[in-house]
């Protein structure tokens, strides 16, 4: 069974940094794409990063671009989102998920809420 | 970047068929290759995939939901809808990035 397990939200003042780690299991994980999907509190879903399988080729949106980094350790099945200089709209659930060939989405976590605030 | 259009809201009686659209500001196929997806998502849960390519059920999604389109239009149907189905429903692209999703229908029971 694929398990996508997110972990490392919290609440977090403005212009600091965040980590956020998605254990992944259930599926060869060194074989597929990942990304970060979030939802702002009673929004719609926005793409936020994906990252290739072997980790060499990353996308980010314009609104993280420059201030996020998505990473990969397919050695312990985990993908990462380190968040720098975090804004008060980034404030949102943020989701892990596994990409398909064509670029959906097929399988997500539970989701980890980040709060930014002073 | 693509913009894709979604009616906020689709109220369907249980048991009827309930037709959500998405249109995309620019093409999303590629020769015969339709890139947009329907999820679904429940208030609290994760979203779902529902279609992926446009027509392609994922797996364990009931039959009764089927997906159509290419170029710039598509759509979800829900046939027959069961109280189940209530929730949101999002249209996502990968034709380019920013892969970007519509801003969600909401199915609301009659």
């Amino acid at each position: 069974e694929v398990q996508l397990v997110e972990s490392g939200g919290g609440l977090v003042q403005p212009g600091r940094s965040l980590k956020l780690s998605c254990a992944a299991s259930g599926f060869t994980f060194s074989d597929y794409n990942m990304a970060w999907v979030r939802q702002a509190p009673t929004k719609g879903l926005e793409w936020v990063a994906s990252i290739s399988y072997g980790g060499s080729n990353t996308h980010y949106g314009d609104s993280v671009k420059g201030r996020f980094t998505i990473s990969r350790d397919n050695a312990k099945s985990t993908l990462y989102l380190q968040m720098d200089s975090l804004r008060s709209e980034d404030t949102a659930t943020y989701y892990c998920a596994r990409r398909g060939s064509s670029g959906y989405f097929d399988y997500w976590g539970q989701g980890v809420m980040v709060t930014v605030s002073s | 970047d693509i913009v894709l259009t979604q009616s906020p809201v689709l109220a369907v009686s249980l048991g009827q068929r309930a037709t959500i659209s998405c249109r995309a500001s620019q093409s999303v196929s590629i020769s015969s290759i339709n890139l947009m997806h329907w999820y679904q998502q429940k208030p609290g849960q994760q979203p779902k995939l529902l279609i992926y390519r446009a027509s392609n059920l994922a797996s364990g999604i009931p039959a009764r939901f089927s997906g159509s389109g290419s170029g710039t239009d598509f759509t979800l149907t829900i046939d027959p809808v069961q109280a189940d189905d209530i929730a949101a429903y999002y249209c996502q692209q990968s034709r380019e990035s920013p892969h970007t999703f519509g801003a969600g229908t909401k199915l609301e029971l009659k």
